[in-house]
């Protein structure tokens, strides 16, 4: 059974400061997905890392994958408070070019950016 | 990426009466997804819904409380059977679309009272 690991499951931090949230999952996957979810809003996703050694960036958040040590990670840079929400990862343990089996998801982190 | 479109948007039931989410993509997708988020909880996925088969459920779902419809490409509804307030939760489906990204609907709060 797939395991998908988050932590910090809570994280309160300062403006201007920088932090990482960590995702391990348990089986062999290449594709790995970040989404952010505002209070009673659904998902928004941020990034989708597809293979190993996968680096993506926007703005102030910036994702990576080693899908070899079978983790991901979501950096924080120079946090603002717009950034406050709640970050899932999420793996997809579908066969690449098979049929899609949906997302096992880590239990989330919840960010709180404080001015 | 795909747009779905999920009604209603919350709801408010009695227990033992039933609610079905309904779920439109703006394009043809294989796969639809159902997942809960139990409050203050992470997403599990319920079941996954392929067009003109039988869904096919998670451990710990089944489908006479969760019977799910895929009657073409682009719409899929859950129905919550037989209430409680166990099932208070948010729902939301999903698609994949290009690229392998999966789409989520706005989701459905329910609250079973």
């Amino acid at each position: 059974e797939l395991k998908v690991e988050q932590n910090p499951l809570f994280l309160s931090m300062q403006e201007g400061k920088n932090y990482t949230i960590y995702c391990n999952y348990s089986t062999t996957s290449d594709r790995l997905y970040w989404y952010r979810q505002d209070p009673g809003k659904s998902l928004e996703s941020l990034f989708v890392l597809l293979s190993n050694g996968a680096v993506k960036q926007e703005g102030r958040l910036m994702a990576s994958l080693d899908t070899k040590a079978r983790l991901s990670t979501l950096h924080i840079t120079a946090a603002v408070h717009d950034l406050s929400a709640t970050y899932f990862c999420a793996v997809d343990i579908s066969p690449s070019g098979g049929g899609a089996d949906g997302l096992t998801f880590g239990k989330g982190t919840h960010l709180i950016i404080q001015p | 990426s795909a747009v779905i479109s999920q009604k209603p948007s919350r709801d408010i039931c009695q227990r033992g009466t039933s609610l079905t989410i309904q779920c439109q993509v703006d394009s043809q997708v294989t796969m639809m997804f159902w997942y809960r988020q139990q409050p203050g909880q992470s997403l599990t996925l319920i079941a996954t819904a392929n067009q003109g088969s039988e869904a096919t459920y998670e451990s710990g779902f089944v489908i006479d409380k969760f019977p799910i419809s895929r009657p073409n490409l682009t719409f899929s509804t859950l129905t919550v059977s037989n209430m409680s307030p166990e099932d208070s939760s948010i729902y939301l489906c999903s698609a994949q679309g290009a690229n392998y990204g999966y789409t989520f609907g706005s989701g459905t709060r329910l609250t079973v009272v």
